[in-house]
C-alpha cells in the first residue's frame, strides 16, 4: 500500500525565514496531495492541497510542487511568523484512501 | 468543523474490556476515515468506509472494528482493549469538491487511555 515519508520531523526558523518541508511518495497512482496544519490540542485543518496534473500551486505565503517523476512533493512557507508554528502534515490520497507523513513541528522563532 | 463530532471527547477504560467511539456527520459526506494520532506516528489510518455498509482496512487495523450503517455515523470499536490502544483518536470526512480533489475535514478528537 501507499507509503508517505516526511522530512524533517522539526524544524526551527527565525521569524521571516523560509521554511520547506518535503514528502515523498511510494504509489505512483496516488492523484491527490493535500497540506494540514494541526496547532497544539486542536485538530487538523487542510491548509493546501494539489492534484496530480498540477505542478505548483500558491496561496500567499504558501507554496506547494509536485514532481510526480521523482515523487516528491514540498510545502513551502516564506516570510515566515509566529503563528506559523504548529504541526505540519503532508498525506497522498488513491482512491480516496488518504495516508498521512509522520508531521513535522515547526518552530518560528521571533 | 465541517459538522463533524465525536464521542466521548474523553475515556478512560481498562485493558480488556470492549470500547466503542463515535463519529457523526452532518453533512452527507461519503467517506468516512478514523485515524489515531500518536507522538512520532503521526495520522495513521486504522479502517475507513466508502459508503454505507462499504468499509476497508488501514494501515494499523488489527484490534479495530467499524460499522457504518447510516451514512452520518461512523463506530470504532476496539473488541478488547490494550494499552498500546492509548492514544488520541480522529475522525474525518471528505467533501468531493472536484474530480480527484477531496477535502478531509476532521472531528476534535477522542483521547483514549486503557490502564
Amino acid at each position: 500500500g501507499e507509503n508517505v515519508e516526511q522530512h524533517p520531523s522539526t524544524l526551527s526558523v527565525q521569524e521571516g525565514d523560509s521554511a520547506v518541508i518535503k514528502c515523498t511518495y511510494s504509489d505512483s497512482a496516488s492523484n491527490y496531495f493535500p497540506w494540514y496544519k494541526q496547532e497544539l490540542g486542536k485538530r487538523p485543518q487542510l491548509i493546501i492541497d494539489i492534484r496530480s496534473n498540477v505542478g505548483e500551486k500558491k496561496d500567499q505565503r504558501i507554496a506547494v510542487t509536485l514532481n510526480k517523476t521523482a515523487k516528491h512533493f514540498s510545502l513551502h512557507i516564506t516570510e515566515t511568523q509566529p503563528e506559523d508554528s504548529a504541526v505540519y502534515f503532508c498525506a497522498a490520497s488513491i482512491s480516496h484512501k488518504l495516508i498521512f507523513g509522520t508531521g513535522t513541528r515547526l518552530q518560528v522563532f521571533p | 468543523d465541517a459538522g463533524i463530532t465525536q464521542s466521548p471527547r474523553h475515556k478512560v477504560t481498562e485493558t480488556g474490556t470492549p470500547v466503542t467511539l463515535r463519529c457523526h456527520q452532518t453533512e452527507n459526506h461519503r467517506y468516512m476515515y478514523w485515524y489515531r494520532q500518536d507522538p512520532g506516528h503521526g495520522l495513521r489510518l486504522i479502517h475507513y468506509s466508502y459508503g454505507v455498509k462499504d468499509t476497508d482496512k488501514g494501515e494499523v487495523s488489527d484490534g479495530y472494528s467499524v460499522s457504518r450503517s447510516k451514512t452520518e455515523d461512523f463506530l470504532l470499536t476496539l473488541e478488547s482493549a490494550t494499552s498500546s490502544q492509548t492514544s488520541v483518536y480522529f475522525c474525518a470526512a471528505t467533501a468531493q469538491q472536484q474530480v480527484d480533489r477531496c477535502l478531509a475535514f476532521f472531528g476534535q478528537g477522542t483521547r483514549l487511555t486503557v490502564v
